[in-house]
Order: structure tokens, then sequence, then C-alpha cells
């Protein structure tokens, strides 16, 4: 079975700094990989994903993250954050051809100004 | 016009009590999920069900029962609450129910049993 940790719970950055959250998964198989953000009070929206082909996968709000295979990471980046990124997110793996999705437990992100 | 809309949004209750939460989609997706995310922000699938028909069934109490009217709805009926029942429940729906699908999240019930 596939499992997903984030290796932090929490990370407080500046705003305009740039910033990493770092996702590792496990797996003996092909996996798809998701990064989903939660804002406050609301429900998970999808931030960028990796099927296959280019390992740098670009999303939305300006994150992108990359798929390193060997080290079987998925970290997701940002060069400047803002205020608005206040959120959590959550890192999140499915085997190919498999019915589940399987998140991590979540880094809180908080912007300071 | 909201994709995936749960209904309480809030909902807090007795022990012992039963308590349904309400589930409906719009964007045409064959396949519905219920989610539970506890007090640290852990997310945990309980149920998924394709085109009417359970497929995910994970290790849930038998007090908690989905039921999928069509596959526009799926509710989640919770018998003889628990204090451990507390946690916010998510609803899900996707295009299909293999590993590519994105998923699309309802803004979530928080269930409080006192």
């Amino acid at each position: 079975a596939q499992s997903v940790t984030q290796l932090d719970s929490q990370v407080p950055v500046f705003e305009e700094a740039p910033v990493e959250l770092r996702c590792n998964y496990s797996s003996s198989v092909s996996v798809y990989l998701f990064w989903y953000v939660q804002y406050p009070n609301q429900g998970l929206q999808l931030l960028l994903k990796y099927l296959s082909g280019s390992t740098l996968v670009k999303g939305i709000n300006g994150f992108e993250a990359e798929f390193n295979k060997s080290q079987t990471s998925f970290h997701l980046r940002k060069p400047s954050v803002h205020i608005s990124d206040t959120a959590e997110y959550f890192c999140a793996v499915s085997l190919q051809g498999a019915q589940k999705l399987v998140f991590g437990q979540g880094t809180r992100l908080t912007i300071n100004p | 016009d909201t994709a995936v809309s749960q209904t309480p949004k809030y909902l807090v209750t007795q022990m012992g009590n039963d308590k349904s939460i309400k589930c409906e989609q719009n964007l045409g997706h064959d396949t519905m999920y219920w989610y539970k995310q506890d007090s640290k922000k852990f997310l945990k699938i309980m149920f998924s069900y394709n085109n009417k028909e359970l497929i995910i069934n994970e290790t849930v109490p038998n007090r908690f029962s989905p039921k999928s009217p069509d596959k526009a709805h799926l509710n989640l009926h919770i018998n003889s609450l628990e204090l451990g029942d507390s946690a916010v429940y998510f609803c899900a729906s996707s295009q299909g129910f293999r590993g590519a699908n994105v998923l699309t999240f309802g803004a979530g019930s928080r269930l409080t049993v006192l």
C-alpha cells in the first residue's frame, strides 16, 4: 500500500520569501502525485498534479513541484509567497490503476508580514 | 452554482443520536466519496461510490451507512453518535475512480458530538 509523509507540520515564512513544502511517498509501483490546498473553512482544491512526463509540474497561484523518483519525493515550491497563500497544504498519492487517494498529514503554511 | 454542495455545514448533537449529511454534485461526475478530517487535519477516505455502486469501504464502524440514490447524490447517515465521531466530513467527486482522477471537494460539514 502507498503512504505519504509530509515532513513539516508547520512552516512559517515571511511575505515575499521563497518556500518549500516537503513530501515523500512510499510505493513499490508507479504512482500519481497531487498537491491540494485547503484555505480556512473551505474544502480542498487541486494545486497541481503529476501523472507522467516532465518531472517539473506547474500549478495555480505560482506554485510548482518536482517529482523525484529516486528520492521518492514531490516537494512543492513557490519563489515568493503572499499573505493569501496562508493555508493547509496536502500532498496525496494514488497508485496507477488504483481507486484510492491517500493524503499526507498536511503542512500549515503561515505567512508573516 | 456550487459544484459539490453539502448540508448541513454545521451539526451539533448529543451522543447516541442519529444524524445525516447530504451531498450533491452538479459536475456530471461518476464517482463520489466521503472523507473524514480529524482535529489534527488528517484526511482519511471512508467510502467511495461509482455510478451508485460501492467501490471503497474502509474500516469504518457499521454505524456509518452511505447511500447513493443516484450518481449525483451521496448521503451519509450515522447512527448512535459517539464523541469520537466529531470531525469535519468532506464529500468529493471525480470523473472516474482510477488513480489519475482529480477530486472536487465540498466545503465540509463540521460535526460536533457532545
